[in-house]
């Protein structure tokens, strides 16, 4: 199956700078790349996705980048702010099995005032 | 984003005893829901795959005998914890999706469940 690896498991930042999360990705099937937020206690919100036919996405100040070679993804997120502070999860979806997600261990983002 | 409600949020049980968690799609008929658990600080696991009207798909260790699912309708799926004991304390997250399986999934606001 499907095996997710992301890193760092903790970041820690000053406001206003940029913040990198990276994952890789096992099942060169897999087609369709979230991001997660989760903060303590909630539902994990999605806050940017990718599928395989794109390279990178970008949506104000978060981006994603996509290599289908390395199978790896990154998140990034620029001009951080506290409210940015969080859990942050990613995942891959296969193209079988229902479409399952498989996620990545987390990372926990703490931007400093 | 479409709704996915789930019920209750919070819940205490003894040990022994059973829990029902519902998870409901409030504005679209969700043909596959997901049910997870999560430990505090730990990851999202995938328990099983339900579809609707058909047995639900458990992931390898999960016991579908304590863990018991039914998707009966195209919007209502409900997880039942079975002679819940300490161990099984964790929260529990419901996603459901809508048609296809390349479409988004949308989470419920998850269930902490405490067994005492």
């Amino acid at each position: 199956g499907e095996n997710v690896e992301q890193h760092p498991s903790t970041l820690s930042v000053q406001e206003g700078d940029s913040a990198v999360i990276k994952c890789t990705y096992s099942d060169s099937a897999s087609n369709y790349f979230p991001w997660y937020k989760q903060e303590l206690g909630k539902r994990p919100q999605l806050i940017i996705d990718i599928r395989s036919n794109v390279g990178e996405k970008k949506d104000q100040r978060i981006a994603v980048t996509l290599n289908k070679t390395a199978k790896h993804f990154s998140l990034h997120i620029t001009e951080t702010q506290p409210e940015d502070s969080a859990v942050y999860f990613c995942a891959a979806r296969g193209g079988t099995s229902y479409g399952k997600l498989t996620f990545g261990q987390g990372t926990i983002l703490t931007v400093h005032p | 984003g479409a709704v996915v409600s789930q019920h209750p949020s919070r819940v205490i049980c003894k040990s022994g005893t059973s829990v029902k968690i519902e998870c409901r799609s409030l504005d679209f008929q969700a043909t596959t829901m997901f049910w997870y658990r999560q430990f505090p600080k730990q990851s999202l696991m995938l328990m099983a795959t339900s579809n609707e009207g058909s047995k639900a798909t458990y992931e390898q260790g999960v016991e579908k005998d304590k863990f018991l699912i039914n998707h009966a309708s195209l919007t209502l799926s409900t997880l039942t914890v079975t002679s819940a004991h300490p161990e099984d304390s964790s929260f529990y997250i419901c996603s459901a999706r809508q048609g296809q399986v390349n479409t988004e999934a949308f989470f419920g606001q998850g269930t902490r469940l405490t067994v005492v």
